[in-house]
C-alpha cells in the first residue's frame, strides 16, 4: 500500500550545527505533508508544513523542502540546539469518502544534540 | 489554555482484562482523533469522530476496538479481551474543523501482560 518512510533511523549532530531529516513518500497524490516533533513521553508536536504546489517553506529555524519528482521531503534544522532532540516524524494528510481524513506517519528519526 | 489531556497515562492489563481509555479534547474543537503508536514507529491511524458521528473507523485493528463520543466532546477507546500485541501508545488528537492542524494529547501507554 501507500507508505510514508523515512531513510535514516538516527542523527547525532553538535550543537550549533545544521540538521536534515529526510523522508520518502510513495502516494504521487498526496497533496499536503506535515513535520511533527516528539518528544519523550509526549505527543507528536506540528513544526511546519507544505503543500504539494510548493517547493519550499520557510518557519523559524526550520526549512521544509519537497521534490515531487523523487517523492522525497526533508526538514533543515539550523543552528540545532539541544532543545531539538526528539523523534521526527514526516506524515501525509489525505482524504477519504467518508468524510474524513487521516495522517499517515513514517517511522520517525531520532535526533540527538551533542551539547 | 488546556490542550488535549487524555488518561490514565499508564495502564497495565492482564491478557484478557477490558480497558478504557479516556480523551478530553481542546473545548470547541469538533474533530476527534485516535491513533496507535507502537514501540519505535509512528503513530497509525484508528478512528476519526465529527462531533458525536464517528465518521471513519477504517484503522480499528479488530471488532475488541470500540470508540464513542457520545456527546460530541470527551471521547473513551475501549478495548475488550486485550492481547499482548495491544501494548502501545494511544494517543488522542483533536482539531477545530476538519482539516485544521491537529493537536495531540501526551497518550495513554498500554502494557497487557
Amino acid at each position: 500500500g501507500e507508505s510514508v518512510g523515512l531513510h535514516l533511523p538516527t542523527l547525532s549532530v553538535q550543537e550549533g550545527d545544521n540538521s536534515i531529516i529526510n523522508c520518502a513518500y510513495s502516494n504521487s497524490a498526496s497533496d499536503y505533508f506535515i513535520w511533527y516533533k516528539q518528544e519523550s513521553g509526549k505527543g507528536p508536536q506540528f513544526i511546519i508544513d507544505i503543500r504539494s504546489n510548493m517547493d519550499k517553506r520557510q518557519g523559524q529555524r526550520v526549512t521544509v523542502l519537497l521534490n515531487k519528482t523523487v517523492k522525497h521531503l526533508s526538514l533543515q534544522i539550523a543552528a540545532t540546539q539541544p532543545g531539538d532532540s526528539a523523534v521526527y516524524f514526516c506524515a501525509e494528510k489525505s482524504y477519504s469518502g467518508a468524510g474524513s481524513y487521516q495522517l499517515t506517519f513514517g517511522k520517525g528519526t531520532k535526533l540527538s544534540v551533542i551539547p | 489554555g488546556a490542550g488535549v489531556s487524555q488518561s490514565p497515562r499508564y495502564k497495565v492489563a492482564k491478557r484478557g482484562q477490558d480497558v478504557a481509555l479516556r480523551c478530553d479534547p481542546i473545548s470547541g474543537h469538533v474533530s476527534l482523533f485516535w491513533y496507535q503508536q507502537a514501540l519505535g514507529q509512528g503513530p497509525e491511524f484508528l478512528t476519526y469522530f465529527q462531533n458525536e458521528a464517528q465518521l471513519d473507523k477504517s484503522g480499528l485493528p479488530s471488532d475488541r476496538f470500540f470508540a464513542e463520543r457520545p456527546e460530541g466532546s470527551v471521547s473513551t477507546l475501549k478495548i475488550q479481551r486485550t492481547q499482548q500485541e495491544d501494548s502501545a501508545v494511544y494517543l488522542c488528537a483533536s482539531s477545530f474543523l476538519r482539516g485544521d492542524e491537529q493537536f495531540f494529547g501526551p497518550g495513554t501507554r498500554l502494557t497487557v501482560l
